[in-house]
């Protein structure tokens, strides 16, 4: 069972289109994370998100927390070619020591 | 920002052989430390949690004598891949933090 819904898993669109990507869950988090990583590299943290309803703003990204603190969404405006990536959504719970629980991955190709 | 370092980026060994994966945090003491296996293209799956000065706890699925983990002082953990094969071609990945987790830039084993 995965506890973290995310979608696409796949997209590829043309520079300048606008997109979102989805993380799903029926379970609370204390704060949620996103991540962007390229072939061959660790993934690196984008944005924390902790408050439900919070919306936080990365240039283009714009990375929103639900209300309950169930779901997050990143959406890309204006789309470029360097945006190309694996984007990553990881949950994490109080008490838990810091573990994530991982989405399963959105691969993002962006074409010129 | 804090940093992570693994160590080596890239080894090839042959099968039955053992390989030792270095996970430093640089700039911060990490009492917990993260060990992730992605394969290409997907999320990452945790493999273990590495607790400084006692024995590492493993999630589900994962063998315990096979990648056997040691957290010998705040800064390391080490990861060994016992009796390699082919199967266990991979790249992993270590973290650190607790608010938020920072990602080493990974290690790419090949198995031959």
């Amino acid at each position: 069972t995965q506890l973290l819904e995310q979608s696409p898993q796949f997209l590829s669109i043309q520079e300048g289109e606008n997109l979102t990507v989805y993380c799903n869950s029926s379970s609370v988090f204390s704060s949620l994370q996103w991540y962007r990583q390229e072939p061959g590299e660790g993934p690196v943290l984008l944005v924390t998100v902790v408050t439900g309803g919070e919306v936080k703003k990365l240039k283009r990204l714009t990375f929103q927390f639900g209300d309950a603190r169930k779901d997050s969404s990143l959406h890309i405006t204006a789309a470029q070619p360097g945006d190309t990536g694996l984007y990553l959504c990881a949950g994490a719970r109080n008490n838990q020591g810091g573990k994530l629980i991982f989405g399963q991955g959105t691969e993002l190709s962006v074409k010129p | 920002g804090a940093v992570v370092s693994q160590h080596p980026s890239r080894v090839i060994c042959k099968s039955g052989t053992s390989v030792k994966i270095e996970c430093r945090s640089l700039d911060f003491q990490a009492t917990t430390m993260f060990w992730y296996r992605q394969f290409p293209k997907k999320s990452l799956m945790l493999m273990a949690t590495s607790n400084e000065g006692s024995k590492a706890t493993y999630e589900q699925g994962v063998e315990k004598d096979k990648f056997l983990i040691n957290h010998a002082s705040l800064t390391l953990s080490t990861l060994t891949v016992t009796s390699a094969h082919p199967e266990d071609s991979s790249f992993y990945i270590c973290s650190a933090g607790t608010s938020f987790q920072y990602f080493g830039p990974g290690t790419r084993l090949t198995v031959t």
